[in-house]
């Protein structure tokens, strides 16, 4: 079955601590996109890549990287300068700018 | 003002009612709309797509466009209870823009 799966489910992180979450697509899009979602707020992009090798910054990319070595992988990394990293984090990936986009069943990070 | 407004709720409805959500947005430009359903703890799923103003329907749902008010609708029609979920609207001009979201709770 094509999809977006994301790992690991839950996610703790330590102060000081980077952690990495993954998402991985079989798809063939070449769109994928971060999305942090806090209760009540919406979804709130923080990176997107519309082609491998290249990522833009999102409304909220401050204390997040991205990498895109790959078509089908888009990892995010929650640096320790990210304050308030507890959410739920969302990847998404499209075919076309027209077309909608397709999720993952997300990554719920929190702090220890 | 944000560019999709959407009612946050929650909405609390008793099984078999018709439910509608509603979304307003401010940017003209927009020309395609979605809804998708969220359940707790997992990721959005597509619902309803849809490009042009009038009704759109599958099954129990039908998505309303009416681009000259900018307001966008989802009806849900004979409600079940598996139908308790976060309804999302979106939109795309170029980039997708999302509702905050309206929490559906369907009662027994």
């Amino acid at each position: 079955d094509g999809g977006i799966t994301q790992s690991p489910k839950y996610l703790f992180r330590k102060e000081g601590q980077n952690v990495t979450l993954s998402c991985e697509q079989n798809l063939n899009h070449d769109a994928m996109y971060w999305y942090r979602q806090d209760p009540g707020q919406g979804l709130r992009l923080i990176y997107y890549s519309q082609i491998v090798n290249d990522f833009q910054k999102g409304d909220i990319a401050e204390g997040y990287s991205v990498s895109r070595e790959k078509k089908e992988s888009f990892p995010l990394t929650v640096t320790s300068a990210q304050k308030n990293p507890t959410a739920f984090y969302l990847c998404a990936s499209r075919s076309t700018l027209n077309q909608p986009q397709h999720f993952g069943d997300g990554t719920r990070l929190s702090i220890l | 003002q944000k560019e999709v407004e959407q009612d946050p709720g929650p909405l609390s409805v008793p099984e078999g009612a018709i439910v509608s959500l509603n979304c307003t947005y401010s940017n003209s430009a927009f020309q395609y709309f979605m809804w998708y359903r969220q359940y707790s703890r997992k990721g959005p799923e597509l619902l309803m797509y849809t490009y042009s103003s009038g009704n759109k329907e599958d099954g129990r749902f039908t998505a309303q466009v009416d681009k000259s008010s900018k307001y966008i609708s989802l009806f849900i029609r004979d409600s079940q209870p598996s139908d308790s979920a976060t309804y999302l609207c979106a939109m795309i001009v170029n980039d997708m823009r999302f509702g905050a979201g309206t929490r559906l709770t369907v009662k027994p």
